[in-house]
């Protein structure tokens, strides 16, 4: 069973479209999390979720908008796309907010703005 | 920024042990030193994480220093699959959890 999955695996878009990328974990875990890979391969956290609120909000533009309906599920909405927003996503979720747990990763969502 | 500095590629021949160095010298009391791995187009899988003490599971053995400055990954039995980039993090032992990547090692096993 897969622990953390992202839907869909790859999305290819035009400039100015709106997308979304879902995230659902199956671990029972109450912490979620959403990190951006770029083209140079730099890992770096957009937001995260403890129990649907929002705990962590990195610079990232307003275009981006988190969306935690319940604490198995953390999508990400991004509005205006942009050439620059062309990435890999990759989401992830851990047991406890506060504690030095594991995260675990889910396969990423490989994103093209054309 | 990340707060550790790891060197840029290493390779190791299969079957031997391959050893990670990581340099943390500014790391406080109450952080942990954590490792990741990336394999190709895959997302990071977590190793192992230490506080003061030497730490071994499964995958791999943690060394830190006494002074905790620094610590070395020892992977025992490298393995073509263990080809990856390795990630040395520091991260607190409490508070917000994000993880903050460096460039991370990007490790060769060679047949």
């Amino acid at each position: 069973d897969t622990a953390v999955s992202q839907t869909p695996k790859y999305l290819v878009t035009q400039m100015g479209n709106d997308k979304s990328i879902k995230c659902e974990q199956n671990l029972g875990h109450d912490t979620m999390y959403w990190y951006k890979q770029d083209s140079k391969k730099f890992l770096k956290i957009m937001f995260s979720y403890n129990n649907k609120e929002l705990i962590i909000n990195e610079t990232v533009p307003n275009r981006f908008s988190p969306k935690s309906p319940d604490k198995a599920h953390l999508n990400l909405h991004i509005n205006s796309l942009e050439l620059g927003d062309s990435a890999v996503y990759f989401c992830a979720s851990s047991p406890f907010s506060g504690r030095g747990h594991e995260q675990f990763f889910g396969p990423g969502t490989r994103l093209t703005v054309l | 920024d990340a707060k550790t500095t790891q060197p840029t590629s290493m390779d190791c021949a299969e079957g031997r042990a391959a050893n990670l160095p990581c340099n943390h010298s500014t790391i406080s009391g109450n952080e942990y030193v954590y490792w990741y791995r990336q394999i190709h187009s895959q997302g990071p899988q977590y190793i192992i994480h230490g506080l003061k003490n030497n730490e071994t599971n499964e995958m791999a053995s943690l060394i830190i220093t006494e002074d905790r400055k620094s610590s070395t990954l020892i992977l025992p039995h490298a393995t073509l699959r263990d080809t990856a980039v390795y990630y040395c993090i520091v991260r607190p032992i409490q508070g917000a959890q994000k993880l903050v990547f460096g460039q991370g090692t990007r490790l060769t096993i060679n047949p």
